[in-house]
């Protein structure tokens, strides 16, 4: 069983277009997180919600939407997507706020054209 | 602020090679903890271990091995008898201060153990 799992790993797309990633974690975690990975490797994180409720939002344009049914799901909505958003986005979890163990998705790689 | 430094980019060694990663990291914070995460080649992120910063006992797990030392904010990650698999890109990451809800990475090191 796959702990943290993201749809779609591959996503390729116009520039413009909106477009979904979802995340879903079975490990009963109370805390999940998106991360963007760019070209160059560098990762770090975008938002973090902690029981449905968004805790971190990081310097990332509006463009970008979480939203977050339950605590076991954290989707992540781009509107008008652009050619710098093309980068690889990580889900994670992990059991509550604070220094544990995350536990991350495979990774979607996001190519916008 | 936070940081965490990686100063090898890439490495490479020879099968059975003793290979050494290396990792700063800044902080203010005297509660932290550090992580070290893999990223083998097909991209997925395996965490690797987790250390706070009140534990500096070094730790052994099978052929890696992690040494912590505070004076000089390191925590240095050692493989020994380097094996193909452990082809990857190596995180070293800080959470700081406890109870933070973030991971603030390094830039990774590429390692390629040649056979």
């Amino acid at each position: 069983d796959t702990a943290v799992s993201q749809t779609p790993k591959y996503l390729v797309t116009q520039m413009g277009n909106d477009k979904s990633i979802k995340c879903e974690q079975n490990l009963g975690h109370d805390t999940m997180y998106w991360y963007k990975q760019d070209s160059k490797k560098f990762l770090k994180i975008m938002f973090s919600y902690n029981n449905k409720e968004l805790i971190i939002n990081e310097t990332v344009p509006n463009r970008f939407s979480p939203k977050s049914p339950d605590k076991a799901h954290l989707n992540l909505h781009i509107n008008s997507l652009e050619l710098g958003d093309s980068a690889v986005y990580f889900c994670a979890s992990t059991l509550s706020q604070g220094n544990t163990e995350a536990f991350f998705g495979q990774g979607t790689r996001l190519t916008v054209v | 602020a936070q940081k965490v430094t990686q100063a090898q980019t890439e490495i490479s060694v020879v099968e059975k090679e003793d290979v050494t990663l290396d990792c700063v990291y800044e902080t203010r914070d005297t509660t932290y903890y550090l992580f070290w995460y893999k990223q083998p080649p097909s991209g997925e992120l395996v965490f690797l271990i987790r250390r706070n910063s009140f534990d500096e006992q070094n730790e052994i797990s099978g052929r890696y091995s992690w040494n912590f030392q505070k004076s000089t904010s390191s925590f240095n990650f050692t493989i020994t008898a380097s094996q193909v698999v452990d082809s990857a890109v190596y995180f070293c990451a800080l959470s700081a201060p406890a109870g933070a809800n973030n991971l603030f990475f390094g830039t990774g090191t590429r390692l390629t153990v040649i056979p």
